[in-house]
């Protein structure tokens, strides 16, 4: 089985500051990878996602990830942050060849201050 | 496209009643996936149906039920409602000829129990 951990719960930052939102992953197979955001009052909207290949995954909104093998993390990481970034960020994995269902982490809330 | 429809947005019900929440998936994506989400457990798979039939389910109680219609579209039911129930319910529908490799979610339903 898969599981997902994402480190923080919180993340407060700055306006322009670069962010980090971390997540490490646990499995024995391969895995698909996958970063969605959650704005309030909204559904998920996938950011990015990591199938094959490159190991650094651009994705929407200036975002992008990094995917490393050996230590098991995909992080989330964006250089400059804008006020509309706020929001709640979810790490999700599911293993290539098994269910097609994926685990979500808990989530990490963004806070970008003015 | 349409993306995917919830309704209602809101809910309030008291305990031991029963619910009953839509998800109308995007046009010609056959999965759809429920999960409850909430502050203390984040994401949680409840189950899958795809063409009519239950394909994957989470580990909830038998008072979760669920079922597919032959338009794809999908309700699932509470029955005996907890306080613990209150949620929001999210609805997410692929299409299998992607990979499975993004799920679409729904606005959400926030059902509040009292």
């Amino acid at each position: 089985a898969q599981s997902v951990t994402q480190l923080d719960s919180q993340v407060p930052v700055f306006e322009e500051a670069p962010v980090e939102l971390r997540c490490n992953y646990s499995s024995s197979v391969s895995v698909y990878l996958f970063w969605y955001v959650q704005y309030p009052n909204q559904g998920l909207q996938l950011l990015l996602k990591y199938l094959s290949g490159s190991t650094l995954v651009k994705g929407i909104n200036g975002f992008e990830a990094e995917f490393n093998k050996s230590q098991t993390y995909f992080h989330l990481r964006k250089p400059s942050v804008h006020i509309s970034d706020t929001a709640e960020y979810f790490c999700a994995v599911r293993t290539s060849g098994g269910s097609y269902i994926p685990t979500f982490g808990r989530g990490t809330s963004l806070i970008v201050h003015p | 496209k349409a993306g995917v429809t919830q309704t209602p947005r809101y809910l309030i019900k008291t305990r031991g009643q029963q619910v009953t929440l839509s998800c109308s998936p995007i046009s010609g994506h056959r999965s759809v996936s429920w999960y409850q989400q909430t502050p203390g457990q984040g994401l949680q798979f409840l189950f899958e149906y795809f063409s009519e039939t239950q394909r994957n389910k989470g580990n909830f109680p038998g008072r979760f039920s669920g079922r597919q219609f032959s338009n794809s579209r999908s309700e699932m039911n509470v029955s005996t409602l907890e306080l613990g129930d209150s949620a929001l319910y999210l609805c997410a529908s692929n299409d299998p000829g992607a990979n499975y490799n993004e799920q679409f979610f729904g606005p959400g339903t926030r059902l509040t129990v009292l």
